[in-house]
């Protein structure tokens, strides 16, 4: 199975400052047809469902403010939230989607300062 | 609009049955995989089971398996999950979700509690 660990697993940032959380896959997650990490990033907050926000490792779902970002590629991913807003507060969560079984980071809640 | 409704969730007693359904509409779902991730109160997300797209081909967590009989029903858009012989520690909201659309979709969930 492949192990994704997030880190921090907390994080407190000031409103309007950034933040930035990590997610490593314990081996590569590149689909090779298509040459992109498959990779998801959720925000859950709490009683509510997760929330998509990006797929492919970089692409932001519809409608998830431009403020929200992914990268990385290969084993390594990092989600940035460029100027933190207090609706930010949540838990968000890394996942793999290249094989079965999928698995999720631990989860990092995001705090503000 | 390409949605995911997971329904059939409920209190049932330990080793009691339990059949949640997914209805799947705004694509054709029996184009693709589908799976159920549940999440216990409190803790993280955790995949259970996936069917291919025909239904020919299951896996399930250990967690689960010989428990809980995943299915689908193309003509229906619907997928299902048999949970028999339930534990105290199958109490979760479960959801469904598809990751062969783009962007991926994922229901709202349902919740099972397990008590007496």
């Amino acid at each position: 199975d492949i192990v994704m660990t997030q880190s921090p697993d907390s994080l407190a940032v000031s409103l309007g400052e950034r933040a930035t959380i990590n997610c490593k896959s314990s081996q590569s997650i590149l689909n090779s047809s298509n040459n992109k990490s498959t990779l998801a990033w959720f925000q859950q907050k709490p009683g509510q469902p997760p929330n998509l926000l990006i797929y492919w490792a970089s692409t932001r779902e519809s409608g998830v403010p431009d403020r929200f970002s992914g990268s990385g590629s290969g084993t390594d991913f990092t989600l940035t939230i460029s100027s933190l807003q207090a609706e930010d507060v949540a838990v968000y969560y890394c996942q793999h989607y290249y094989n079965t079984p999928l698995t999720f980071g631990q989860g990092t809640r995001l705090e503000i300062k | 609009e390409v949605q995911l409704v997971e329904s059939g969730g409920g209190l049932v007693q330990p080793g009691g049955s339990l059949r949640l359904s997914c209805a799947a509409s705004g694509f054709t779902s029996s184009r693709y995989y589908m799976h159920w991730v549940r999440q216990a109160p409190g803790k993280g997300l955790v995949w259970v089971s996936r069917i291919n797209s025909d239904g020919s081909s299951t896996t399930y967590a250990d967690s689960v398996k010989g428990r809980f009989t995943i299915s689908r029903d193309n003509a229906k858009n619907t997928l299902y999950l048999q949970m028999n012989s339930l534990r105290a520690e199958d109490t979760a909201v479960y959801y469904c979700a598809c990751y062969g659309v783009t962007p991926p979709v994922w229901g709202k969930g349902t919740t099972v509690t397990v008590s007496s």
